[in-house]
Protein backbone atom coordinates (compact mmCIF):
# COMPACT_ATOMS: atom_id res chain seq x y z
CA UNK A 1 0.00 0.00 0.00
CA UNK A 2 1.20 3.57 -0.71
CA UNK A 3 2.03 5.44 2.18
CA UNK A 4 4.49 8.84 2.46
CA UNK A 5 6.80 9.84 5.61
CA UNK A 6 7.37 13.47 6.46
CA UNK A 7 10.95 13.56 8.27
CA UNK A 8 10.27 16.90 10.53
CA UNK A 9 7.16 17.78 11.93
CA UNK A 10 8.66 21.57 12.04
CA UNK A 11 11.17 23.27 10.27
CA UNK A 12 12.24 27.15 10.78
CA UNK A 13 14.74 29.08 8.51
CA UNK A 14 15.68 32.73 8.26
CA UNK A 15 14.05 34.76 5.63
CA UNK A 16 15.89 34.50 2.36
CA UNK A 17 17.47 31.05 3.42
CA UNK A 18 16.52 27.49 1.64
CA UNK A 19 13.92 25.76 2.33
CA UNK A 20 14.12 22.31 2.49
CA UNK A 21 11.03 19.92 3.55
CA UNK A 22 11.55 15.66 3.38
CA UNK A 23 9.19 13.52 1.95
CA UNK A 24 10.16 9.63 1.30
CA UNK A 25 6.83 7.42 0.01
CA UNK A 26 6.33 3.82 -0.06
CA UNK A 27 4.79 2.46 -2.93
CA UNK A 28 4.99 -1.08 -5.08
CA UNK A 29 3.76 0.73 -8.00
CA UNK A 30 4.70 4.47 -9.81
CA UNK A 31 3.41 6.56 -7.10
CA UNK A 32 1.60 10.02 -8.22
CA UNK A 33 2.99 12.32 -5.45
CA UNK A 34 2.03 15.53 -4.35
CA UNK A 35 2.78 18.81 -1.87
CA UNK A 36 -0.25 20.67 -0.41
CA UNK A 37 0.21 23.67 1.77
CA UNK A 38 -2.36 25.18 4.16
CA UNK A 39 -2.04 28.57 5.09
CA UNK A 40 -3.40 29.62 8.54
CA UNK A 41 -6.50 29.26 9.25
CA UNK A 42 -7.24 28.11 5.60
CA UNK A 43 -8.16 25.14 3.42
CA UNK A 44 -4.97 23.07 1.33
CA UNK A 45 -3.81 24.18 -1.83
CA UNK A 46 -1.86 22.84 -4.26
CA UNK A 47 1.71 23.61 -4.74
CA UNK A 48 2.61 20.75 -7.38
CA UNK A 49 2.92 17.47 -8.46
CA UNK A 50 4.36 14.43 -9.69
CA UNK A 51 3.05 12.65 -12.30
CA UNK A 52 5.97 10.58 -13.68
CA UNK A 53 6.26 13.49 -16.71
CA UNK A 54 9.27 15.12 -15.69
CA UNK A 55 11.23 14.13 -12.27
CA UNK A 56 12.04 17.81 -11.15
CA UNK A 57 8.72 19.38 -10.64
CA UNK A 58 8.12 23.08 -10.52
CA UNK A 59 5.13 24.55 -8.91
CA UNK A 60 3.66 27.93 -7.47
CA UNK A 61 5.56 30.23 -5.22
CA UNK A 62 8.83 29.49 -6.27
CA UNK A 63 8.71 26.02 -5.05
CA UNK A 64 9.71 22.92 -6.69
CA UNK A 65 10.27 18.95 -6.07
CA UNK A 66 12.13 16.23 -7.39
CA UNK A 67 11.22 12.64 -7.48
CA UNK A 68 14.10 10.44 -6.73
CA UNK A 69 13.13 6.90 -7.14
CA UNK A 70 16.37 5.31 -5.97
CA UNK A 71 15.89 7.41 -2.93
CA UNK A 72 12.18 6.58 -2.88
CA UNK A 73 11.72 10.45 -2.02
CA UNK A 74 10.27 14.06 -3.12
CA UNK A 75 11.63 16.77 -1.45
CA UNK A 76 10.09 20.03 -1.55
CA UNK A 77 13.00 23.47 -1.98
CA UNK A 78 12.72 26.96 -2.41
CA UNK A 79 15.68 29.10 -2.85
CA UNK A 80 15.15 31.93 -1.13
CA UNK A 81 12.17 31.98 1.43
CA UNK A 82 9.49 34.53 2.26
CA UNK A 83 7.68 35.21 5.41
CA UNK A 84 4.70 34.67 3.70
CA UNK A 85 5.90 31.57 2.92
CA UNK A 86 5.29 30.47 6.53
CA UNK A 87 2.94 27.62 6.85
CA UNK A 88 1.99 23.78 7.03
CA UNK A 89 3.05 21.64 4.19
CA UNK A 90 1.83 18.08 3.30
CA UNK A 91 3.22 15.55 1.40
CA UNK A 92 0.78 13.13 -0.24
CA UNK A 93 -0.16 10.10 -2.64
CA UNK A 94 -2.80 8.51 -4.21
CA UNK A 95 -3.81 5.02 -3.79
CA UNK A 96 -3.20 3.43 -6.62
CA UNK A 97 -5.86 3.63 -9.72
CA UNK A 98 -7.92 6.86 -7.19
CA UNK A 99 -7.40 9.99 -6.02
CA UNK A 100 -7.85 8.88 -2.51
CA UNK A 101 -4.98 11.06 -1.15
CA UNK A 102 -2.99 9.45 2.03
CA UNK A 103 -1.24 12.28 3.50
CA UNK A 104 1.90 12.54 5.64
CA UNK A 105 1.93 13.57 8.87
CA UNK A 106 3.01 17.73 7.83
CA UNK A 107 5.87 19.97 8.29
CA UNK A 108 5.29 22.93 9.88
CA UNK A 109 7.38 25.89 8.34
CA UNK A 110 8.56 28.95 9.93
CA UNK A 111 9.95 31.96 8.45
CA UNK A 112 12.47 34.27 10.49
CA UNK A 113 13.20 37.81 9.75
CA UNK B 1 -16.51 32.82 -7.40
CA UNK B 2 -15.36 30.54 -4.61
CA UNK B 3 -14.50 26.71 -6.12
CA UNK B 4 -15.33 24.61 -2.97
CA UNK B 5 -17.49 26.62 -0.47
CA UNK B 6 -18.44 25.01 3.16
CA UNK B 7 -21.35 26.26 5.73
CA UNK B 8 -20.75 27.04 8.62
CA UNK B 9 -17.42 27.95 9.36
CA UNK B 10 -17.31 27.95 12.84
CA UNK B 11 -19.61 25.57 15.01
CA UNK B 12 -19.64 25.48 18.33
CA UNK B 13 -22.29 22.73 20.08
CA UNK B 14 -22.87 20.87 23.35
CA UNK B 15 -22.20 17.15 23.56
CA UNK B 16 -25.34 15.08 22.01
CA UNK B 17 -26.54 17.64 19.75
CA UNK B 18 -26.87 16.64 15.75
CA UNK B 19 -25.17 18.99 13.37
CA UNK B 20 -24.87 19.19 9.89
CA UNK B 21 -22.14 20.88 7.44
CA UNK B 22 -22.99 21.24 4.26
CA UNK B 23 -20.79 21.47 1.05
CA UNK B 24 -20.63 22.99 -2.36
CA UNK B 25 -18.54 22.64 -5.56
CA UNK B 26 -18.83 25.05 -8.76
CA UNK B 27 -15.90 23.50 -10.62
CA UNK B 28 -18.19 20.49 -11.83
CA UNK B 29 -16.23 17.81 -10.32
CA UNK B 30 -17.32 14.00 -10.25
CA UNK B 31 -15.98 13.64 -7.10
CA UNK B 32 -16.47 15.05 -3.83
CA UNK B 33 -14.61 14.20 -0.44
CA UNK B 34 -14.39 14.54 3.58
CA UNK B 35 -11.68 14.59 5.50
CA UNK B 36 -10.93 15.43 9.23
CA UNK B 37 -8.30 17.44 10.56
CA UNK B 38 -7.29 16.78 14.25
CA UNK B 39 -5.49 19.41 16.64
CA UNK B 40 -2.43 17.74 15.62
CA UNK B 41 -3.32 18.95 11.79
CA UNK B 42 -2.98 15.31 10.62
CA UNK B 43 -5.54 14.88 7.84
CA UNK B 44 -7.29 11.93 7.00
CA UNK B 45 -10.21 10.99 4.66
CA UNK B 46 -13.95 9.84 5.92
CA UNK B 47 -15.97 9.62 2.82
CA UNK B 48 -15.88 10.02 -0.70
CA UNK B 49 -18.50 10.41 -3.27
CA UNK B 50 -18.55 10.16 -7.16
CA UNK B 51 -21.48 11.38 -8.97
CA UNK B 52 -23.57 10.94 -5.93
CA UNK B 53 -22.50 7.06 -5.26
CA UNK B 54 -20.34 6.53 -2.22
CA UNK B 55 -16.89 5.07 -3.15
CA UNK B 56 -15.17 5.41 0.17
CA UNK B 57 -16.51 4.77 3.65
CA UNK B 58 -13.48 4.92 6.09
CA UNK B 59 -13.65 3.79 9.08
CA UNK B 60 -15.71 6.22 10.70
CA UNK B 61 -18.43 6.33 13.84
CA UNK B 62 -22.17 5.63 11.90
CA UNK B 63 -23.32 8.62 13.80
CA UNK B 64 -21.62 10.23 10.82
CA UNK B 65 -23.50 10.15 7.55
CA UNK B 66 -22.88 11.97 4.30
CA UNK B 67 -25.30 12.58 2.04
CA UNK B 68 -24.73 13.82 -1.44
CA UNK B 69 -28.03 15.05 -3.18
CA UNK B 70 -26.35 15.76 -6.57
CA UNK B 71 -23.21 15.66 -7.66
CA UNK B 72 -22.37 19.39 -6.73
CA UNK B 73 -23.35 19.37 -3.20
CA UNK B 74 -22.17 16.90 -0.27
CA UNK B 75 -23.20 17.16 3.09
CA UNK B 76 -22.28 15.75 6.23
CA UNK B 77 -24.35 15.04 9.29
CA UNK B 78 -23.27 14.57 12.44
CA UNK B 79 -25.37 12.62 15.34
CA UNK B 80 -25.22 12.59 19.16
CA UNK B 81 -21.91 14.70 19.05
CA UNK B 82 -18.99 13.50 21.33
CA UNK B 83 -16.15 15.69 22.48
CA UNK B 84 -13.59 13.51 20.38
CA UNK B 85 -15.32 15.34 16.89
CA UNK B 86 -13.76 18.56 17.75
CA UNK B 87 -11.90 18.99 14.68
CA UNK B 88 -11.17 20.87 11.15
CA UNK B 89 -13.34 19.21 8.55
CA UNK B 90 -12.67 19.54 5.02
CA UNK B 91 -14.35 19.38 1.83
CA UNK B 92 -13.34 18.67 -1.61
CA UNK B 93 -13.18 17.87 -4.72
CA UNK B 94 -11.31 16.65 -8.01
CA UNK B 95 -12.86 15.96 -11.98
CA UNK B 96 -12.99 12.04 -11.00
CA UNK B 97 -12.34 9.27 -9.75
CA UNK B 98 -9.96 7.07 -11.26
CA UNK B 99 -6.80 8.88 -12.82
CA UNK B 100 -4.95 8.81 -9.31
CA UNK B 101 -3.17 12.36 -10.44
CA UNK B 102 -6.10 14.49 -10.08
CA UNK B 103 -5.34 17.70 -8.27
CA UNK B 104 -8.03 18.46 -5.04
CA UNK B 105 -9.27 21.36 -4.73
CA UNK B 106 -10.30 21.95 -0.81
CA UNK B 107 -12.90 24.09 0.61
CA UNK B 108 -12.40 26.76 3.58
CA UNK B 109 -12.84 24.57 6.78
CA UNK B 110 -15.11 23.82 9.76
CA UNK B 111 -13.99 24.39 12.33
CA UNK B 112 -16.57 22.27 15.06
CA UNK B 113 -15.80 22.62 18.82
CA UNK B 114 -18.00 20.47 20.68
CA UNK B 115 -18.64 21.14 24.42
Amino acid sequence: AQSVTQLGSHVSVSEGALVLLRCNYSSSVPPYLFWYVQYPNQGLQLLLKYTSAATLVKGINGFEAEFKKSETSFHLTKPSAHMRDAAEYFCAVTLYNTDKLIFGTGTRLQVFP
Amino acid sequence: DTAVSQTPKYLVTQMGNDKSIKCEQNLGHDTMYWYKQDSKKFLKIMFSYNNKELIINETVPNRFSPKSPDKAHLNLHINSLELGDSAVYFCASSQEWTRGYNEQFFGPGTRLTVL
